[in-house]
């Protein structure tokens, strides 16, 4: 079944406590990214990336690391979290750039104390 | 800046009839309009697409129509059903993504 997958699915944490977020998908896909959902402001591009080892800044990139050694994870690092990092967190992929349509994980509700 | 907005946060409609979510952008570099769709506990998933070189794309029960002169966007879905209750989210497409705020969308029996 193609699917993207996202681990943990809920995490709760404390301030400065380094975390990853883990990303899978088994579509082949070149191009993934990371967004975030919060209430009014929908869904926001936090990082995303084109193929292996070639990583860009979206929209709200700040506090946010990544890295796409392999071409089907892509991980989410918080290296120092903060209670503004409290949101609903996506995966996605696609065929590439020119793809619009995106396959989604079923997200991770991060809350930081 | 919000290029993609979805004015109405909430929207109920009674099963059977037409529910009309609506959307406006600004950026008229927008070449290509999703909508998504997305249940509670689970990530969003494609619904229906349509080219700015079209004004109206139906799948079923489901029809987008696109304004370019208003730089508007509807998704119509007729008749409404009980699961099409969840979150849409319209996004537009100029080198990325760029997504609305969502509408939570009820249908009451």
């Amino acid at each position: 079944e193609a699917q993207v997958t996202q681990n943990p699915r809920y995490l709760i944490t404390v301030t400065g406590k380094k975390l990853t977020v883990t990303c899978s998908q088994n579509m082949n896909h070149e191009y993934m990214s990371w967004y975030r959902q919060d209430p009014g402001l929908g869904l926001r591009q936090i990082y995303y990336s084109m193929n292996v080892e070639v990583t860009d800044k979206g929209d709200v990139p700040e506090g946010y690391k990544v890295s796409r050694k392999e071409k089907r994870n892509f991980p989410l690092i918080l290296e120092s979290p903060s209670p503004n990092q409290t949101s609903l967190y996506f995966c996605a992929s696609t065929r590439s750039p020119g793809s619009y349509e995106q396959y989604f994980g079923p997200g991770t509700r991060l809350t930081v104390t | 800046d919000q290029q993609v907005k979805q004015n109405s946060p909430s929207l109920s409609v009674q099963e059977g009839r037409i529910s009309i979510l609506n959307c406006d952008y600004t950026n008229s570099m927008f070449d290509y309009f999703l909508w998504y769709k997305k249940y509670p506990a689970e990530g969003p998933t494609f619904l229906i697409s349509i080219s700015s070189i079209k004004d109206k794309n139906e799948d079923g029960r489901f029809t987008v129509f696109l304004n370019k002169s208003a730089k508007h966007l509807s998704l119509h879905i007729v008749p409404s059903q009980p699961g099409d209750s969840a979150v849409y989210f319209c996004a537009a497409n100029y080198q990325k993504l760029v997504f609305g705020q969502g509408t939570r969308l009820t249908i009451n029996p």
